[in-house]
């Protein structure tokens, strides 16, 4: 039973369209994170929230926007999608809400991402 | 420059053999995660020491934060150990975390 679930599983977008990938939490944690990992680079922290604030940002492209409606929630908006943005996303949580420990991070099963 | 590096990219194994796995940092950390990750799948906590050995069933990791090193040992390997490995270091600085690319672990019956 999945305590972190993303949406969709797979998702197919055509270049220069704009897509959400959802991302929710039941583990009652205060910080969830985005990561993203693609064939040519290792696994990479994107953004990090805690009590719905943005903590931290590694991403350089504004095109990538987090969106927290609800504590438990941290949608990832892209817009103006590309080929390279074509990779696999995954949502995090962890129960403290003021870093990126690595110590209690659990993570969502991803969304696969294809940019044609 | 990556700042985790494992080691080896790739290891295949015999049902039952035992696996070593390193990692190893380019800056200093105090805290190192071991993660396991199927084929598109998510990651799954396997390990967390910053510093020592620790043990977890088959599995047991040695940091040495001194060396900017840690390796996770896989003992009685079995076919379900199969998938990615991945060790994480989290940066002082800036508390962001850092994986490794990963050792593919394949074991064959």
């Amino acid at each position: 039973d999945p305590k972190i679930i993303q949406k969709p599983k797979y998702l197919v977008a055509v270049t220069g369209s704009e897509k959400i990938l959802i991302c929710e939490q039941y583990l009652g944690h205060n910080a969830m994170y985005w990561y993203r990992q693609s064939a040519k680079k290792p696994l990479e922290f994107m953004f990090s929230y805690s009590y719905q604030k943005l903590m931290d940002n590694q991403t350089a492209s504004s095109r990538f926007q987090p969106q927290s409606s609800k504590k438990n929630h941290l949608d990832l908006q892209i817009t103006a999608l590309k080929p390279d943005d074509s990779a696999t996303y995954f949502c995090a949580s962890s129960q403290d809400g003021g870093g990126t420990s690595a110590e209690t991070l659990y993570f969502g099963s991803g969304t696969r991402l294809t940019v044609l | 420059e990556q700042q985790v590096q494992q080691s080896p990219a790739s290891l295949v194994l015999q049902e039952a053999e035992n696996a070593e796995l390193q990692c190893s940092f380019s800056i200093f950390t105090n805290q190192v995660q071991w993660f396991y990750q199927r084929p598109g799948g998510r990651l799954v906590s396997l390990l967390y020491n910053p510093s020592g050995t620790k043990q977890s069933g088959r599995l047991t990791s040695t940091t040495v934060i001194k060396e900017r090193r840690s390796s996770l040992h896989i003992s009685s390997s079995q076919i379900t150990d199969s998938g990615t490995y991945l060790c994480a270091m989290e940066r002082h600085s800036n508390n962001r975390i850092f994986f490794g690319d990963g050792t593919q672990l394949v074991v064959k019956p």
